[in-house]
C-alpha cells in the first residue's frame, strides 16, 4: 500500500516551453501533497505544500509563478514549470501524506526534466 | 531552523553491519524516519520511530535514538549489495513538513 506515482518519469524540453509533471497517490487519499527539488548528489529541497482545493503554500525563494501547482483532488497534484530554462533542469520528486499522525509522507519515483 | 547533518559515505564488507548516524539540533521533532533511495529513483520509506522511544528493531533494520545527544542511528545487519543507496534521515518539522539530512551514500563490496 502507500503507493505514489508521477509522469512522466523523464523528460527533455526546449528552453522557454512549459511542462507539467503529475503525481498521483493510487490507494490512498493525500490531504497534503508536496514537490521537492533534488539537485545531483544533494538532499531534497522542499519546494511547496499543496493541499487539496487550496492554494500551495511555496518555500521561501521559491517562485510561484514559475512553478505552478495544483491539487484538484484527493489524489492528483501538478507541478508545471512554466518558460522552462536550463537552470530549471533537475529531479522533482513528490511525495504524498494521508495525514496521519506519524506525518509520514509517501515519495513518488521522481521525475528527471531536462530543459535544453 | 533545524540542521540535520550525517556523513556522506559509509563503506562496508557484504554481511557486515552497517550503522548509519545522524545527528541533530531542534528536538521537538516528533517522529523520526529513514529513508532509502536508490538511483534514479524516489525515496522509500524504511523506517521511523516515535521520540519517546530509544529503540525500533524491524527485521535487519535498527534504529537508536539518543535524544540527549541529538543523535539518531540506523543499524543495517548482514549488509547486502541490495542495500547499496543512499539513506536520508529526515525528521518532523510541523505542519506535516519534513526536514532531510545530506544522505548517507553507502556502499557495499564483495
Amino acid at each position: 500500500g502507500a503507493v505514489v506515482s508521477q509522469h512522466p518519469s523523464w523528460v527533455i524540453c526546449k528552453s522557454g516551453t512549459s511542462v507539467k509533471i503529475e503525481c498521483r497517490s493510487l490507494d490512498f487519499q493525500a490531504t497534503t501533497m508536496f514537490w521537492y527539488r533534488q539537485f545531483p548528489k544533494q538532499s531534497l529541497m522542499l519546494m511547496a505544500t499543496s493541499n487539496e482545493g487550496s492554494k500551495a503554500t511555496y518555500e521561501q525563494g521559491v517562485e510561484k509563478d514559475k512553478f505552478l501547482i495544483n491539487h484538484a483532488s484527493l489524489t492528483l497534484s501538478t507541478l508545471t514549470v512554466t518558460s522552462a530554462h536550463p537552470e530549471d533542469s533537475s529531479f522533482y520528486i513528490c511525495s504524498a501524506s494521508p495525514g496521519q499522525s506519524t506525518d509520514t509522507q509517501y515519495f513518488g519515483p521522481g521525475t528527471r526534466l531536462t530543459v535544453l | 531552523g533545524e540542521d540535520v547533518e550525517q556523513s556522506l559515505f559509509l563503506s562496508v564488507r557484504e554481511g557486515d553491519s552497517s550503522v548509519i548516524n545522524c545527528t541533530y539540533t531542534d528536538s521537538s521533532s516528533t517522529y523520526l524516519y529513514w529513508y532509502k533511495q536508490e538511483p534514479g529513483a524516489g525515496l522509500q520509506l524504511l523506517t521511523y520511530i516515535f521520540s519517546n522511544m530509544d529503540m525500533k528493531q524491524d527485521q535487519r533494520l535498527t534504529v537508536l535514538l539518543n535524544k540527549k545527544d541529538k543523535h539518531l542511528s540506523l543499524r543495517i545487519a548482514d549488509t547486502q549489495t541490495g542495500d547499496s543507496a543512499i539513506y536520508f534521515c529526515a525528521l518532523s518539522g510541523g505542519y506535516n513538513k519534513l526536514i532531510f539530512g545530506a544522505g548517507t551514500r553507502l556502499a557495499v563490496h564483495p
